[in-house]
Parts: structure tokens; C-alpha cells; sequence
């Protein structure tokens, strides 16, 4: 069975300062994607970052990187120098038919940046 | 703005009422996704279009449920005889390829 797993329901930083998220995942599938997606309290689901399961390279998005292991199934974000503004709920998801349907999220991190 | 759309944005009714939900994705999108989202946890999928075809249907989604892609352009959701347990944010998503989806603001339903 597909499934993500996300073990920080909370998390606190400074601002300037870097944070990772804790993502792994479960699937027999050799090809496979996983995303990251960020959630302010307004609701809207806001896509941050996406990594193919044979990507050689960490996927980058400006502040934004994914560490990428995959013996280990896992999938971290790392936010580097962070804002007030990326207060938010972060979820981890995985697409895992290739037929490419439907995401499998995590139950998220929520990420809360101080001053 | 050339985002997801959705309408309403909330939603109010009483037990047993029937509701609908509209999507619009971005335009070049073929395939829409719909997701329910409940309180403290991530999406969970509903139902999948590709173009007007509906390929994919999820266990969550009862005999009470029926969406519909016609002409492949917007979709609508429609719930009826809603129950409590169907308060939610129902989300939709677009996208042009088998990667990264694109959000709508969601619909939050209550129903009382």
C-alpha cells in the first residue's frame, strides 16, 4: 500500500534560519513522484516542489530543496533562510501509478516562523 | 487570473439537503482531480477526469457522490442528501501531465 508518513506535527524556527520536514514513504512502485505542497490558513494548497524517483539530482525551487534518499524512502524539505510568510501548513505527497492519478499526502507539519 | 477556480468558496446546509460544486481548471489542463480535505489532515482523493472521461473513482466516494467533466472543460460535484460527516473542504486540482497538480481555493462545506 502507498503511503506517506509526516512525524512532526509542529515545528518552530527563527527567522533567517534553515528548517527541514520530515517526509518517507511506502510503495512497491519503481517509478513514482513526490511533492511538496504549502497550506497558509487561507485554505489554498500551493505546490512547492517535485522530485521523479529517477532523478539523479535534488530537486531545487529557490529557497526550496528536497533531500532525496531513496534507499531510505525518505523526502525531506529543507527551507532555507525563512520568512515570516512561510508560516503554514506543509504536506508531503506522493504519486505512485503511473497512469499518474491521484496524490497520497501526509498528514502535514505545520511550520511556524518567528521573528 | 488564470488559476483554479471554485464556487462557492463556502457552503451551509442542513442534513439532507443536496449540494453542488463547480471547478474550473486552467484552461490547458486535461486532467481534474477532486480531493476532500477534513480538519487536521492532508487531502484524500476523490475522483479523477481525463478530458471528460471519469477514469478513476475512490472507495470514499459513496452512491451520494457524482461528479461530473462534461465537454472536458468544468467539473461539478454534487452531494445529496448530505450527512454531517461530509463537512469538509472539497478541493480541486488541474493539471497538464502527470506531475505537479494545481489547487483550487477549495469549497468549504458545513452541514448542520
Amino acid at each position: 500500500a502507498q503511503k506517506i508518513t509526516q512525524t512532526q506535527p509542529g515545528m518552530f524556527v527563527q527567522e533567517k534560519e534553515a528548517v527541514t520536514l520530515d517526509c518517507t514513504y511506502d510503495t512497491s512502485d519503481q517509478s513514482y513522484g513526490l511533492f511538496w505542497y504549502k497550506q497558509p490558513s487561507s485554505g489554498e494548497m500551493i505546490f512547492l516542489i517535485y522530485q521523479g524517483s529517477y532523478d539523479e539530482q535534488n530537486a531545487t525551487e529557490g529557497r526550496y530543496s528536497l533531500n532525496f534518499q531513496k534507499a531510505r524512502k525518505s523526502a525531506n524539505l529543507v527551507i532555507s533562510a525563512s520568512q515570516l510568510g512561510d508560516s503554514a501548513m506543509y504536506f508531503c505527497a506522493m504519486r505512485a501509478n503511473q497512469a499518474g492519478t491521484a496524490l497520497i499526502f501526509g498528514k502535514g507539519t505545520t511550520l511556524s516562523v518567528s521573528s | 487570473d488564470t488559476g483554479v477556480s471554485q464556487d462557492p468558496r463556502h457552503k451551509i446546509t442542513k442534513r439532507g439537503q443536496n449540494v453542488t460544486f463547480r471547478c474550473d481548471p486552467i484552461s490547458e489542463h486535461n486532467r481534474l482531480y477532486w480531493y476532500r480535505q477534513t480538519l487536521g489532515q492532508g487531502p484524500e482523493f476523490l475522483t479523477y477526469f481525463q478530458n471528460e472521461a471519469q477514469l478513476e473513482k475512490s472507495r470514499l466516494l459513496s452512491d451520494r457522490f457524482s461528479a461530473e467533466r462534461p465537454k472536458g472543460s468544468f467539473s461539478t460535484l454534487e452531494i445529496q442528501r448530505t450527512e454531517q460527516g461530509d463537512s469538509a473542504m472539497y478541493l480541486c486540482a488541474s493539471s497538464p501531465t502527470t506531475n505537479e497538480q494545481f489547487f483550487g481555493p477549495g469549497t468549504r462545506l458545513t452541514v448542520l
